[in-house]
């Protein structure tokens, strides 16, 4: 089945930091998303990652605090900048159309552990 | 938007029992519905699913229902086990709204031998 990488896996980061977040999928998909999972809460949708042109983010999430690039069809990135301490949280991207599903099936990486200090 | 509630967010249930949660949506227009199962530090891991033109859908132990009228889905899991503790969630989706998944709260479930 397919493969969906994430790095860093954790770190722990300084306020007013920023920490870009890789996630690399192993086959083309079609779409990719990126969640936010605050300890022992569910998931939040940050935004949809586009290939080739800006993300479509959700209510209450800034395009300056989130940053986020899909050059292409298997990989994205998401910043979080400026850190501070309620940033501290799991990211995890999420992609539809592997081929290893149904068409339009959800899988999720493994997660990148968000520390500020 | 979409909203889903999800009940109930803790339960407990002896070992062989059956175990079932609950969401309502919001969206009519909703035509998707996933259920993911989060084990303590992992990924959210897809279950089982069912999409609005089907009423019932079952894989071994586990099974879902949907009411479209009722706006409401479950999730059932049968002959519980001690690997069925977990966080539960619920999902539902429009594809015409961007194929986005609004999640429920989740449900803790614990399993006890």
């Amino acid at each position: 089945s397919a493969v969906i990488s994430q790095k860093p896996s954790r770190d722990i980061c300084q306020r007013g930091t920023s920490l870009t977040i890789q996630c690399q999928v192993d086959s083309q998909v079609t779409m990719m998303f990126w969640y936010r999972q605050q300890p022992g809460q569910s998931l939040t949708l940050i935004a949809t990652a586009n290939q080739g042109s800006e993300a479509t983010y959700e209510s209450g999430f800034v395009i300056d605090k989130f940053p986020i690039s899909r050059p292409n069809l298997t990989f994205s990135t998401l910043t979080v900048s400026n850190m501070s301490p309620e940033d501290s949280s799991i990211y995890l991207c999420s992609v539809v159309g592997l081929t290893s599903g149904s068409w339009d099936e959800q899988f999720f990486g493994p997660g990148t552990r968000l520390t500020v200090l | 938007g979409e909203n889903v509630e999800q009940h109930p967010s803790t339960l407990s249930v002896q070992e062989g029992d059956s175990a079932v949660i609950k969401c309502t949506y919001s969206d009519s227009a909703s035509n998707y519905f996933p259920w993911y199962k989060q084990e303590l530090g992992k990924r959210p891991q897809l279950i089982i699913d069912i999409r609005s033109n089907v009423g019932e859908k079952k894989d071994q132990r586990i099974a879902v229902t949907l009411n479209k009228t009722a706006k409401h889905f479950s999730l059932h899991i049968t002959e519980t086990q001690p690997e069925d503790s977990a966080v539960y969630f619920c999902a539902a989706r429009q594809w015409a709204a961007g194929n986005k998944l609004t999640f429920g709260g989740g449900t803790r479930v614990l399993v006890k031998p």
